[in-house]
């Protein structure tokens, strides 16, 4: 089954560590990202990458990390510079940049205390 | 400054009933237009999307796109309680952007 995987379900960490979320996906998209979503909010833009090696900050890139080795994967680093890391993480991917359709994986919703 | 606007809600509506979902946004550039469904503790999942003014019809969803007036709207037609979701709208300005999303209107139907 073609699809989009994100690991863990579920991430608990304590304040000051810094934590890496995983996002897989097998659709042969170039253009990936990530999303987070806090309750009662819409989706805000961490990152984005078009092709391996490359990537862009979104509207709220601060103390987040992220790295393109591969066109499969996107892993997204949360750093103790993140001042509020608790939320749902999302990660997603289209075909291309731009006018395409995304596809969510089903998120990693994170706690930090 | 990009925005995509949508009333927070809740919208209720009854079994059966049509329930309309608009959306705004504040640049004539626009290209294209996403409507997402996205369940409590759910990721989003693709409803529908639509590129040119008029109306895009599929199953009990129909898209509006108006883009004179720079809005886009989902009507659900015979709602059923299955449809309480919170819908999302996307839009995308140029290529190579990324999509930017509303907030999200919540659509509670009742039985």
């Amino acid at each position: 089954d073609g699809g989009i995987t994100q690991s863990p379900k579920y991430l608990f960490r304590k304040e000051g560590q810094n934590v890496t979320l995983s996002c897989e996906q097998n659709l042969n998209h170039d253009a990936m990202y990530w999303y987070r979503q806090d309750p009662g909010q819409g989706l805000r833009l961490i990152y984005y990458s078009q092709i391996v090696n490359d990537f862009q900050k979104g509207d709220i890139a601060e103390g987040y990390s992220v790295s393109r080795e591969k066109k499969e994967s996107f892993p997204l680093t949360v750093t103790s510079a993140q001042k509020n890391p608790t939320a749902f993480y999302l990660c997603a991917s289209s075909i291309d940049l731009g006018a395409f359709e995304q596809y969510f994986g089903p998120g990693t919703r994170l706690t930090v205390t | 400054q990009k925005e995509v606007e949508q009333n927070s809600g809740p919208l209720s509506v009854p079994e059966g009933a049509i329930a309309s979902l608009n959306c705004t946004y504040s640049d004539r550039g626009s290209q294209s237009f996403f409507w997402y469904r996205q369940y409590s503790g759910k990721s989003p999942e693709l409803i529908m999307f639509i590129y040119s003014n008029g109306d895009k019809e599929d199953g009990r969803f129909t898209a509006q796109l108006n883009k004179a007036s720079q809005y886009v709207s989902l009507l659900i037609r015979d709602s059923q309680p299955s449809d309480s979701a919170t819908y999302l709208c996307a839009v995308t300005w140029e290529a190579g952007t990324a999509l930017i999303f509303g907030k999200g209107t919540t659509l509670s139907v009742s039985s």
